[in-house]
């Protein structure tokens, strides 16, 4: 069946750092690939999504780009702020199916 | 604009008792989801319902059962609680697509003692 998998955490960063939370993907076909960000308290959001090979997806200065030929799907920042401290999940559906498969979730801490 | 609204947001249980938790979106969505989250395993799909009417396993479904009241509505009870069922519990709604994400409520923090 499908799978992902996540770098392990937790990750420590200080603010302003390059930020990089490694994702793979086992999968048939062509799934959707998705970054879901979870703040403390709080539920699952959706960050970005890329649904073809070579797309990329980005929002809050966050970028991941499907990578087919890898089966990947990193997670990239330039410059990490505070705020951005919080747990992301790697996850993805498949055709037919919008069940989603998660990750075990990345847990990212930003200090000052 | 409310999303998915799951309530309660905490609860405590005794060993045995039985509890429903609530979910409601106003997304007119078609597809429901019941998920667990615990330390170091990520979410786990529980149940899930393509649409009104209809309900199917998911990768934990021991121990719940689960009912889709309307299109808007879809409930998880757990009929005799076990220290196992400790967990956050995150309702989601969806379109049917799988290009499009899924939206998440904030959680149920359930303690069975």
């Amino acid at each position: 069946g499908d799978s992902v998998t996540q770098m392990e955490g937790p990750v420590t960063l200080s603010e302003e750092a390059f930020l990089t939370i490694n994702c793979t993907y086992t999968a048939t076909g062509y799934p959707s690939l998705f970054w879901y960000v979870q703040y403390p308290g709080e539920g699952l959001q959706l960050l970005l999504k890329a649904t073809k090979a070579d797309d990329k997806g980005s929002n809050k200065g966050f970028e991941a780009t499907y990578r087919k030929e890898t089966t990947s799907f990193h997670l990239e920042k330039g410059s990490v702020q505070v705020s951005d401290s919080a747990v992301y999940f790697c996850a993805l559906t498949n055709f037919g199916n919008e069940k989603l498969t998660f990750g075990t979730g990345t847990r990212l801490t930003i200090i000052p | 604009n409310a999303g998915v609204t799951q309530t309660p947001k905490f609860q405590v249980l005794k060993t045995g008792q039985s509890m429903t938790l609530q979910c409601a979106q106003d997304m007119n969505h078609n597809s429901m989801y019941w998920y667990r989250q615990d330390p170091g395993m990520g979410l786990r799909l529980i149940y899930y319902s393509a649409s009104e009417g209809t309900t199917d396993k998911g990768e934990v479904p021991n121990g719940y059962n689960v009912s889709r009241l309307n299109k808007r509505e879809f409930s998880l009870r757990l009929e005799s609680a076990a220290p196992s069922q400790t967990s956050v519990y995150f309702c989601a709604s969806s379109e049917q697509d799988t290009n499009q994400p899924q939206h998440f409520g904030d959680g149920t923090r359930l303690s069975i003692l």
